[in-house]
């Protein structure tokens, strides 16, 4: 069981919008602890996509974006493409176990 | 652009030390943070430990009692070693590079990964 909670699987159709939930507790985002996210690639490593729960590195398409409230992190996917079929992992602290801590992980399928 | 490389063993016998190392690439190994990563076969990320700047380390506290990072800056490398492994340490391994937003830690760049599988 990861301390952040994603759904194992999301879809899509192409040129849809997706959204991916995280969702913690009081010991980690609800602790003002910000929320990164990666996308994996099949067969390949992670990439950081959004960092400080909203900001894109240089490069990531503006239609990845990210938000935080509470407890939950979302991850919202806009125009959907075949080439966003990935893992997708978000990543925060957590204070009373004293560890980074990610997600279980969410594969986007898109239809 | 920094870029990083794991090497190692792609098999360890049980009850053996695991050693990987991560060259660093395009950047000043010695003015960043590093990190070791793994992920098993078809799951999910487990953060393993940060070496800092200042030779500072920390580590996940489920791994705290076998896992050591160092670094050796004349090469521009950093080194994971797990000690006693079974099976369950099976796993891809990734090297990266710590950043910072404000307080928090996160993963700017990966290295490809290296397959370790533990068996005899």
């Amino acid at each position: 069981q990861s301390v952040l909670t994603q759904p194992p699987s999301v879809s899509g159709a192409p040129g849809q919008r997706v959204t991916i939930s995280c969702t913690g507790s009081s010991s980690n985002v609800g602790a003002d602890f910000d929320v990164h996210w990666y996308q994996q690639l099949p067969g390949t490593a992670p990439k950081l996509l959004i960092f400080g729960s909203s900001h894109r590195p240089s490069g990531v398409p503006d239609r990845f974006s990210g938000s935080k409230s509470g407890t939950s992190a979302s991850l919202a996917i806009t125009g959907l493409q075949a080439e966003d079929e990935a893992d997708y992992y978000c990543q925060s602290y957590d204070t009373s176990l004293s560890l980074v801590v990610f997600g279980g992980g969410t594969k986007l399928t898109v239809l | 652009q920094v870029q990083l490389q794991e090497s190692g063993p792609g098999l360890v016998k049980p009850s053996e030390t695991l050693s990987l190392t991560c060259t660093v690439s395009g950047g000043s190994i010695s003015s960043n943070d590093w990190s070791w990563i793994r992920q098993p076969p078809g799951k999910g990320l487990e953060w393993i430990g940060f070496i800092y700047y200042n030779g500072r380390t920390t580590y996940n506290p489920s791994l705290k009692s076998r896992v050591a990072i160092s670094v050796d800056t004349s090469k521009s490398q950093f080194s994971l070693k797990l000690t006693s492994v079974t099976a369950a340490d099976t796993a891809i391994y990734y090297c990266a590079r710590r950043g910072a937003f404000g307080s928090d830690s996160l993963f700017i760049s990966w290295g490809q990964g290296n397959m370790v599988t533990v068996s005899s």
